[in-house]
């Protein structure tokens, strides 16, 4: 089946600097990518569609300056949390579309100090 | 528009029973529906989809769900419950091609299995 990787799946980071994950779909091509965040034990929330070679959509109230898409080819897509602060820490998850289906990475646990 | 209720944030059953998990939809076009299972500190792994098909789908781990579409629901079963199958199970839809195959998700029913 389809794989996407995340790199790195664990980040600690210290407040003020910026951190950047990577979204790889391994087998397929994906022009649409999303990324979400999850707080524990609660669903996920959509912050952005990143299409290739386009810039990102941005859900409502997710800062599109603070939280840097690019999608620069049909197998990576890359979220920059810019100026981290301990509130952005979370577990940030991307997905890659091949058709109709979305298919998940593992996650990226982020803490902020 | 595009929306999901999970009915029940958390199951209980004991090894060896049945298990159910139910999904609600609604959407303005015909659906696309999923149910993906999470274990802890991962991403989510895809059980099955429902994509205008037979409206009964087979999954991965033994799990299957049915598409009813007068009730408008997408219930999850398994008929008999392991240990490995406790997890955080999500259903979503999404509206296809419509507005770049974003997906819903539901709030999820977290699923523990009793020895």
């Amino acid at each position: 089946g389809a794989v996407v990787s995340q790199h790195p799946s664990w980040v600690i980071c210290k407040s003020g600097t910026s951190v950047k994950i990577e979204c790889r779909s391994l087998d397929f091509q994906a022009t649409t990518m999303f990324w979400y965040r999850q707080f524990p034990k609660q669903s996920l929330m959509l912050m952005a569609t990143s299409n290739e070679g386009s810039k990102a959509t941005y859900e409502q109230g997710v800062e599109k300056d603070k939280f840097l898409i690019n999608h620069a080819s049909l197998t990576l897509s890359t979220l920059t949390v810019t100026s981290a602060h301990p509130e952005d820490s979370s577990f940030y998850i991307c997905s890659a579309r091949e058709r109709e289906t979305q298919y998940f990475g593992p996650g990226t646990r982020l803490l902020v100090l | 528009a595009q929306s999901v209720t999970q009915l029940g944030s958390h199951v209980s059953v004991s090894e060896g029973a049945l298990v159910l998990l139910r999904c609600n939809y609604s959407s303005s076009v015909p659906p696309y529906l999923f149910w993906y299972v999470q274990y802890p500190n991962q991403g989510l792994q895809l059980l099955l989809k429902y994509t205008s098909a037979a409206t009964l789908v087979k999954g991965i781990n033994g799990f299957e769900a049915e598409f009813k579409k007068s009730e408008t629901s997408f219930h999850l079963t398994k008929p008999s419950a392991h240990m490995s199958d406790a997890a955080e199970y999500f259903c979503a839809v999404s509206e296809g091609d419509t507005n770049a195959g974003k997906s819903t998700f539901g709030d999820g029913t977290t699923l523990t299995v009793k020895p």
